[in-house]
C-alpha cells in the first residue's frame, strides 16, 4: 500500500465547475495535511494545508480532513484554465517523521 | 518571485564532471531540504539540514554531497553522476524541522550526459 495515494487523472472538467481532488494516506498517526499546485516545468507551490477534521476554505479553495477515514480532498470553485496543474497531496508522515508526497493529479479545466 | 533562489536554472554535465548546485533563501528559515523531482513523479526527499546541521539523508548515494555553509545557504555537489541522475533537482525552505509548509525554488534542471 502506498503511503499517500491519489488518483493520476487527468481530471478534465468545464470552466467554472467545481473541480474535486482526492487523497488517502496509511498512517492513522499523521496530523498535518498539505496540497500544492505545480505547473508543468515549474516547482511546486503550497496552496492549502489542513491540521483538524472538517474543511477549511481560503478563497476558491476548500480542503476538506476527515482522519477516521483517512481521506484528504481539495475542492476548486468557480475552476479556470489558470488552474490547470498538478496537484499533489503531501502528509506529514508520524512515523519516520518526514513529509510524504502522493504521485500528483493532473487537472484539466477546459474554457 | 520566489525568495528561495536556485542557480544555475539549467546544467549540463558529463558523467566525470565535478558540479555544484546552490540554494539561497533570505526569510530566517532554518530548514533547507534538496528534493529531486523526475518526469511525472512527486518530489523525492534527499536531504535535510536544521540549524545547518544535516538531520536527514534518505540513503543518497555519495556522488551527492550537500553541504549547508550557514542559515541561508544550501549546495549540492555533484561528482561522477549517471545518466539517470538527469532530474529536476528542487531546493526547499521551511520555517521549522519537518513542517509540511515547505516554499521552493524554480529548481536547476539536470542533465548527465
Amino acid at each position: 500500500q502506498k503511503e499517500v495515494e491519489q488518483n493520476s487523472g487527468p481530471l478534465s472538467v468545464p470552466e467554472g465547475a467545481i473541480a474535486s481532488l482526492n487523497c488517502t494516506y496509511s498512517d492513522r498517526g499523521s496530523q498535518s495535511f498539505f496540497w500544492y499546485r505545480q505547473y508543468s516545468g515549474k516547482s511546486p507551490e503550497l496552496i492549502m494545508f489542513i491540521y483538524s477534521n472538517g474543511d477549511k476554505e481560503d478563497g476558491r479553495f476548500t480542503a476538506q480532513l476527515n482522519k477516521a477515514s483517512q481521506y484528504v480532498s481539495l475542492l476548486i470553485r468557480d475552476s479556470q484554465p489558470s488552474d490547470s496543474a498538478t496537484y499533489l497531496c503531501a502528509v506529514s508522515m508520524e512515523y519516520g517523521n518526514k513529509l510524504v508526497f502522493g504521485a500528483g493529479t493532473i487537472l484539466r479545466v477546459k474554457s | 518571485d520566489t525568495e528561495v533562489t536556485q542557480t544555475p536554472k539549467h546544467l549540463v554535465m558529463g558523467m566525470t564532471n565535478k558540479k555544484s548546485l546552490k540554494c539561497e533563501q533570505h526569510m530566517g528559515h532554518r530548514a533547507m531540504y534538496w528534493y529531486k523531482q523526475k518526469a511525472k513523479k512527486p518530489p523525492e526527499l534527499m536531504f535535510v539540514y536544521s540549524y545547518e546541521k544535516l538531520s536527514i539523508n534518505e540513503s543518497v548515494p555519495s556522488r551527492f554531497s550537500p553541504e549547508c555553509p550557514n542559515s541561508s545557504l544550501l549546495n549540492l555537489h555533484l561528482h561522477a553522476l549517471q545518466p539517470e541522475d538527469s532530474a529536476l533537482y528542487l531546493c526547499a525552505s521551511s520555517q521549522g524541522l519537518l513542517t509540511g509548509e515547505l516554499f521552493f525554488g524554480e529548481g536547476s534542471r539536470l542533465t548527465v550526459l
